[in-house]
């Protein structure tokens, strides 16, 4: 079954304690991203990754990091995270560009950070 | 500038075919016009996506107006398991700010009534 795999789905953690979301998907797709999803601002792409070792940011990366080691995983890294950072955050990957094929999503990680 | 303009909320009753209006004016001629839902508590889903042609697949119908300014979901016949946001997305065929991301509106919300 096509999927994409987000951990953990939920975490509440402190100001300035650095963490990690993963993300797989088992489609051997290229195009990987990551979005966040907040109140009246919908979902907002934070950075994406179109092959292993080619990573870029999206429309709001300050204060996120990621990695594409392999083609499957594309962690998202929180150096030290801020209140700000609390969100719904989502993982999504297609085989090309998103605008152009279809994405699929994971379940969402909803963080607060207090 | 990647905008559509989609009402904000509609309803349904179940059994009966659903229209979902979406305007994007000013769409160029290599993006496509995606559609998405959002189930609560669930990350978007992929529904269709079309370039000049009317699409069907096993979810829906997409109607694109011959001028693309505009296109319709069409949603045969509504279930209680199809209330959610749909959101209708502009993305490039290749290259561009809009091949690699999706912009996601506030979408419609579809209340689906027994």
């Amino acid at each position: 079954e096509a999927q994409v795999t987000q951990n953990p789905r939920y975490l509440i953690t402190v100001t300035g304690k650095k963490l990690t979301v993963t993300c797989s998907q088992n489609m051997n797709h290229e195009y990987m991203s990551w979005y966040r999803q907040d109140p009246g601002l919908g979902l907002r792409q934070i950075y994406y990754s179109m092959n292993v070792e080619v990573t870029d940011k999206g429309d709001v990366p300050e204060g996120y990091k990621v990695s594409r080691k392999e083609k499957r995983n594309f962690p998202l890294i929180l150096e030290s995270p801020s209140p700000n950072q609390t969100s719904l955050y989502f993982c999504a990957s297609s085989l090309n560009g998103q605008g152009a094929t279809e994405a699929f999503f994971g379940q969402g990680t909803r963080l607060t950070v207090v | 500038d990647a905008k559509t303009t989609q009402p904000n909320s509609m309803e349904s009753n179940e059994e009966e075919p659903v229209h979902l209006p979406c305007n994007h004016s000013t769409i160029s001629g290599t993006d496509y016009i995606h559609w998405y839902r959002q189930l609560p508590s669930q990350g978007p889903e992929y529904v269709i996506h079309g370039l000049t042609s009317n699409v069907n697949n096993r979810m829906a119908s997409l109607a694109i107006a011959e001028d693309r300014k505009s296109s319709t979901l069409i949603l045969h016949r509504a279930t209680l398991r199809d209330a959610a946001v749909y959101y209708c997305i502009r993305g490039a065929y290749a290259g561009g700010t809009s091949y690699g991301k999706l912009t996601f509106g506030q979408g419609t919300i579809l209340t689906v009534h027994p």
